[in-house]
């Protein structure tokens, strides 16, 4: 079946430091979709990308999705505390399965 | 506008004891799904609902039953549970299926003991 990785699993910055994660499909995938989820809390929807090598920025967020449909990443520019959270990717397969599967998350940490 | 409400919230039982997660929602969305959140393992989809009536598995369904009778509620039961069932379950729902947002409620903490 569909699996994505995601990587790293946790990652500590310094407030004002940046932070990527990346997501990496075994298959080529329809779209993908980010999420965040803050300690304590449900999953809340980001972003989806549909097209090849698309990019869409939210303020200091920066998302890609590769030009293969296979990887996509989320890079946040001068990271803040209340950037703290888990985030996933979720990707939907492409043909008549369709399936959302999520990646595994990355934790973040924000130091002051 | 409470969207999507699961209840219990914080739920303890014992081994063998049937749970039944309650999952509620006011949107009127054809979809709905059920997770399961454990640590290194992201979200993993236990049953999804294209629409009342229909009913499928997803990757994680051994151990749990489903159903939906009316399009705005799809209750969750754990027929007997077992200690690897602890977890944080939640509901979500979307409108035209995966590939749209989904939205998720608050979760259900579960510790089988």
């Amino acid at each position: 079946g569909q699996q994505v990785m995601q990587i790293p699993q946790y990652q500590h910055v310094q407030e004002g430091e940046d932070f990527t994660t990346y997501c990496n499909s075994s298959t080529t995938l329809s779209n993908i979709q980010w999420y965040k989820q803050r300690p304590g809390g449900h999953p809340v929807f980001l972003i989806q990308l549909v097209k090849s090598g698309e990019v869409k920025k939210q303020k200091r967020l920066t998302f890609q999705f590769g030009e293969a449909k296979k990887n996509s990443s989320l890079h946040i520019t001068a990271t803040q505390t209340t950037d703290v959270g888990t985030y996933f990717c979720a990707g939907l397969s492409s043909g008549s399965a369709r399936q959302l599967t999520f990646g595994s998350g990355t934790q973040l940490t924000v130091l002051p | 506008d409470a969207g999507i409400t699961q209840s219990p919230r914080y739920k303890i039982t014992e081994t063998g004891r049937q749970v039944t997660l309650m999952c509620h929602q006011t949107w009127s969305h054809s979809y709905m799904f059920w997770y399961r959140q454990d640590l290194g393992h992201g979200l993993r989809l236990i049953y999804y609902s294209a629409a009342a009536d229909i009913t499928d598995k997803g990757e994680v369904p051994d151990g749990y039953v489903v159903s939906r009778s009316k399009t705005e509620n799809f209750p969750l039961t754990l027929e007997s549970a077992t200690r690897s069932q602890t977890s944080v379950y939640f509901c979500a729902s979307t409108f035209g299926g995966s590939g749209n947002t989904i939205y998720f409620g608050e979760g259900s903490w579960l510790t089988v003991v």
